[in-house]
């Protein structure tokens, strides 16, 4: 089982839809949670962080955590061409771990 | 501020000769990782610096990888011996590592091409 899962996609919604992105991981000692955007050819950069079971919500965007389900969502609303791109999750155990990436989910989304 | 630069963008090298990787982390941040990314696929972890503590090298594929980080900034990848499948972008990032702000910024990468 790899540490942490997601679809590869792609995942395609049409433009001023809800895009919901998900992530599993394996190691329940995980205590923090990222979400990355990376544009072809271009490296990754952090969305989203959270910590604690629940929502955290940022513009239009929202990442929930459900640690007794191993699970981490990012939701995307009114979706726009410009975020089209791949969205890495990345799960963190413990002050001074590093992290562990998933392989990413292609979001493509149709004007 | 300055971001994470690295060095060179891309390199261009032939099948057994080695070659240097440098990387830039932000001032002040004392966790420095190296990951590499092959056509297509996720981010692979190679090696994670964090202060003066020894650094993680679990994800090093084989022993012709190696890094150091000079006085706890600059950080240098080698590879040793390259082979074709070595051929990838390689990122460098930085962070803190305080409760609560453990983020990591990435750098623009080198792109590695092995002949």
């Amino acid at each position: 089982q790899k540490e942490v899962e997601q679809n590869s996609g792609p995942l395609s919604v049409p433009e001023g839809a809800i895009a919901s992105l998900n992530c599993t991981y394996s190691d329940r000692g995980s205590q923090s949670f990222f979400w990355y955007r990376q544009y072809s050819g271009k490296s990754p950069e952090l969305i989203m962080s959270i910590y604690s079971n629940g929502d955290k919500e940022d513009g239009r965007f929202t990442a929930q955590l459900n640690k007794a389900s191993q699970y981490v969502s990012l939701l995307i609303r009114d979706s726009q061409p410009s975020d089209s791109a791949t969205y890495l999750c990345a799960v963190k155990r413990d002050y001074g771990q590093n992290f562990v990436f998933g392989p990413g989910t292609r979001l493509s989304v149709l004007p | 501020g300055a971001g994470v630069s690295q060095s060179p963008s891309n390199k261009v090298t032939e099948k057994g000769k080695d070659v240097e990787l440098r990387c830039d982390p932000i001032s002040g941040h004392t966790a420095l990782y190296w990951y590499r990314q092959s056509l297509g696929q996720g981010l692979e972890f190679l090696i994670y610096f964090q202060g003066n503590s020894a650094p993680d090298k679990s994800g090093l594929p084989s022993d012709r990888f190696s890094a150091e980080r000079t006085g706890g900034s600059v950080s240098t990848l080698t590879i040793q011996r390259t082979q074709q499948e070595d051929s990838a972008v390689y990122f460098c990032a930085s962070g803190t590592t305080g409760t609560g702000a453990q983020h990591q910024y990435f750098g623009p990468g080198t792109r590695l091409t092995v002949t």
